[in-house]
Order: structure tokens, then sequence, then C-alpha cells
């Protein structure tokens, strides 16, 4: 157990709709991060959050949108949802800003668009 | 932008085999992570390396980062069972940014 909880564990919804990811990361960490991996592929960095602020911005879409609250917890909003956005959608954490510390993952958030 | 390349993608191996998979970034990279992620799990973080040349050992692995620290690699001795997974590697060049590599996923027969 890393101490990253992520809800839901699954989440089945139709194409155009929107949903919401909710992450808290391991006590005392004050960044978060986002990340989508798709059925055997890699992990793609979308966002991180330090402290409630946009550190570090990846290959996040538009329709995307993530923020990191006073008590450190993170939502990830995907609206306009499409087939391709169906993935394994992991929040991670760590203690500092910079990405050269090692990054705790949640058990992840499985998301599927019918 | 900078790319973290990783070969080969797959490899199955006999329990018993050695396995090594390689790392290697369009960039010079300030460190490296590796990263093991279980069938149906999460990414575990395993070690990092940060100094050229550098060699870290953790029982039956060890990993590398190249002299230019522009290349990583892991090998496993004697692979188990319990090493089927996907392992990733993850270069930071500094820019605040780690890249993960696509990954080799190991698979091993008993």
């Amino acid at each position: 157990d890393s101490g990253v909880t992520q809800t839901p564990k699954h989440l089945i919804t139709a194409t155009g709709q929107r949903v919401t990811l909710r992450c808290s990361p391991r006590s005392g960490d004050l960044s978060v991060y986002w990340y989508q991996q798709s059925l055997d592929q890699g992990l793609q960095f979308l966002i991180q959050y330090y402290n409630g602020e946009e550190r570090a911005k990846g290959n996040i879409l538009e329709r995307f949108s993530a923020q990191q609250f006073p008590d450190l917890h993170s939502e990830l909003n995907l609206s306009s949802l499409e087939l391709g956005d169906s993935a394994l959608y992991f929040c991670a954490s760590s203690a500092s800003g910079g990405q050269s510390y090692e990054q705790y993952f949640g058990p992840g958030t499985r998301l599927t668009v019918t | 932008g900078q790319q973290v390349m990783q070969i080969p993608q797959y490899q199955h191996v006999q329990e018993g085999e050695d396995f090594t998979t390689y790392c290697n970034s369009s960039t010079t990279l300030s460190n490296i992570q590796w990263y093991k992620q279980r069938p149906g799990g999460h990414p575990v973080f395993l070690i990092q390396l940060v100094k050229s040349g550098e060699v870290k050992k953790q029982k039956r692995l060890t990993f590398q980062f190249g002299e230019a620290k522009k290349n990583s690699s892991l090998h496993i001795t004697a692979t188990q069972t319990t090493d089927v997974g996907t392992y990733f590697c993850a270069g930071d060049n500094a820019g605040n940014m780690l890249t993960f590599g696509g990954g080799t996923r190991l698979m091993v027969k008993p």
C-alpha cells in the first residue's frame, strides 16, 4: 500500500459525458501527478500540482483539467469524453516539487467510455 | 521534447534465465528512476541513479547508469516467477518533468 488513494476504482460512462477522478496523496506529500496509461501502453504524464499550484504540464488535452485543493487532495476532470479516453488513470505523489524524487502511485482509476 | 526509449518491448524467459532491459534518452539526464508494475497493479519505485557510471544492486537486480548519463539498464539474474511485470525507466532532465519509457514487459515461464 503506497498511501496514495484514488476514487473511484472503476468508472463506466458514455461518450460526451464528464467525470471527476479524485486522488489523496500520501500524508506529508505536497506534489500530485496525474498519468494516463492506455492498454499495454506506457505512462503518459498529464499534469503536476505542487502545494496547490500547477507545476508542470505534459500531454494533457484541453478537455481535461485538474486542480489541487488546500487539503492537498487533487481532482482530474475529464469532459466531452471520447472512446479513446478509455484508460487507466494514475495519481502519484512525492514529497517535493521537483520530479527528482521518487513518486508513490495510487491504485488507479479504470475509465471505460462506451 | 525529451524522449525515453526502452527495449525490448516484451521479453519471454524461462525461469532461471537472465533478463536485461535497456533505456535510452534523447537528452542528458540528471537522474533516472526505475519502476516495476505487476500485472493489474500500479508502478512501484525501485531505485534512482544519479551519478555517471553508477551501478546499484538490489539482490538479483543490477541497475546501471551510463557514463554519458543518456542510457541505463536493468539486469535481473536468474529470473523468478515473482519478477513478472512491466519495468519502466523514467528520466529526469532537470526540466521538472519525468519522462517514462514505454516499458519492458517481462514474462517468466516456470
